[in-house]
């Protein structure tokens, strides 16, 4: 299996911050890298799609790199609604694989 | 596209664990479908995952307990997980992968299943 890690588990930012998240593949995955967020009682919802694909309807402050093994979310501007759990997660090969994810919460 | 699983909140140990997923507002023809699981307090993991043509691929951190099925008549698919523990309490998710990247495009609401006797 592909293990997918992630830094740091948890941070605390304020509003108006830039946020960057790191998620690391324990193998190469190409860009089939797609970031999540989860907000309590709700199902994940798709940010990004193959590392930098920004899904319709999500802000614009929201963005992700990378390539191979290491990528990056960054939320340029933290909102009030971005606090939240965010997670990476690979789509190279099966079984599919999350990343444990990162906590965002208000500082 | 909407998705809504249902099924059983409670199930006792050693038995079978069962969820549907309904498809509504487009064709489940022609997709994945993915089933995936939280517990309280844990990350993310993928159950597995059936094809509309009723091809699967599990996760082999469940040992066999899985089997997926689809029932294109009805715009449905379904989750059966055998001899559970209360380790396989948790919320679970049915999702549809996306053709193109394979992310996880559309989610359902989850649904609660606790394993106890």
């Amino acid at each position: 299996d592909i293990q997918m890690t992630q830094s740091p588990s948890s941070l605390s930012a304020s509003v108006g911050d830039r946020v960057t998240i790191t998620c690391r593949a324990s193998q190469s995955i190409s860009s089939f890298l797609n970031w999540y967020q989860k907000k309590p009682g709700k199902a994940p919802n798709l940010l990004i799609s193959s590392v930098s694909g920004l899904v319709s309807g999500v802000p614009s402050r929201f963005s992700g790199s990378g390539s191979g093994t290491d990528f990056i979310l960054t939320i340029s501007s933290l909102q009030p609604e971005d606090f939240a759990t965010y997670y990476c997660q690979q789509s190279y090969t099966t079984p599919r694989t999350f990343g444990p994810g990162t906590r965002v919460d208000f500082k | 596209v909407q998705l809504q699983e249902s099924g059983p909140g409670l199930v006792k140990p050693s038995e079978t664990l069962s969820l549907t997923c309904n498809v509504s507002g487009g064709s489940i023809n022609g997709y994945y479908w993915s089933w995936i699981r939280q517990p309280a307090g844990e990350g993310l993991e993928w159950i597995g995952r059936t094809y509309s043509s009723g091809s699967t691929n599990y996760n082999p951190s469940l040992k066999g307990r899985v089997t997926m099925s689809v029932d294109t008549s009805k715009n449905q698919f379904s989750l059966k997980l055998d001899s559970v523990t209360a380790a396989d309490t948790a919320i679970y998710y049915c999702a549809r992968d996306h053709a193109g990247d394979r992310s996880f495009e559309i989610w359902g609401q989850g649904t609660l299943v606790t394993v106890s006797s």
